[in-house]
């Protein structure tokens, strides 16, 4: 069953650093997500993305985060300076279009931790 | 208004036994009711959904019970197994810019003792 890839599965940083996480979304997926999952607390939406732009976020994707899929088949996700409480498991989800587009493919994740 | 509330927290089981897990929304719009399981180091996967207009969804031994109108879902796992052993969301969402965005719940952690 094809399946969305992320790279790293652990990113260790230092508070103020920038860092790239990386996903390979399914390949004929359109729409991208960015959840996150801070430990022991619910998964948390981020950012949708479809068409090359944003087309939903939350209160929590501030100035702080960008998305951006810069080929055919990656789709990032930067925290151009990290805090403390950026410390989080993120997930990277995608999705296709017509009747199946309500159900979300998770990748394994990206343990981001900020020291 | 975009909250899932889901209880218990934890829960523990003996094999064989059922598996009871409720969620409860407030908003209306809500048209998409899926359940996801999660093990440790791996991302949600989805295990059962339903949408408002059916009132059970049954795929083998998980079943999703949905009363509309007290705005309320459960996930029934029943001859629970020691492989159910994971952590459960409930999440709600309706469809926003042509895709789904779920709003989950708290999880529920649930050990399936042999």
């Amino acid at each position: 069953e094809p399946e969305v890839t992320q790279t790293p599965s652990h990113q260790v940083t230092q508070m103020g650093q920038e860092v790239i996480l990386r996903c390979v979304p399914i390949s004929n997926h359109l729409y991208f997500y960015w959840y996150r999952q801070i430990l022991g607390q619910k998964v948390e939406f981020l950012v949708s993305f479809y068409n090359n732009e944003i087309s939903e976020k939350s209160e929590i994707f501030d100035d702080q985060f960008s998305v951006e899929r810069p080929d055919g088949s990656n789709f990032t996700l930067k925290i151009r300076s990290t805090k403390l409480e950026d410390s989080a498991m993120y997930f990277c989800a995608s999705t296709d279009t017509g009747e199946t587009n309500e159900k979300l493919f998770f990748g394994s994740g990206t343990q981001l931790s900020v020291l | 208004q975009q909250q899932v509330k889901q209880s218990p927290q934890s829960l523990i089981v003996q094999k064989g036994g059922i598996s009871i897990i409720n969620c409860a929304y407030e908003n209306t719009a809500f048209d998409y009711f899926p359940w996801y399981q999660q093990f440790p180091g791996k991302g949600p996967a989805l295990l059962i959904a339903i949408r408002p207009d059916v009132s059970e969804k049954k795929e083998g031994r998980f079943t999703i019970s949905f009363n509309k109108s007290a705005k309320q879902f459960s996930l029934h796992i029943m001859d629970s197994q020691p492989g159910d052993s994971a952590t459960y969301f409930c999440a709600a969402s309706t469809a926003s810019g042509g895709s789904y965005i779920p709003t989950f719940g708290r999880g529920t952690s649930l050990i399936v003792h042999p």
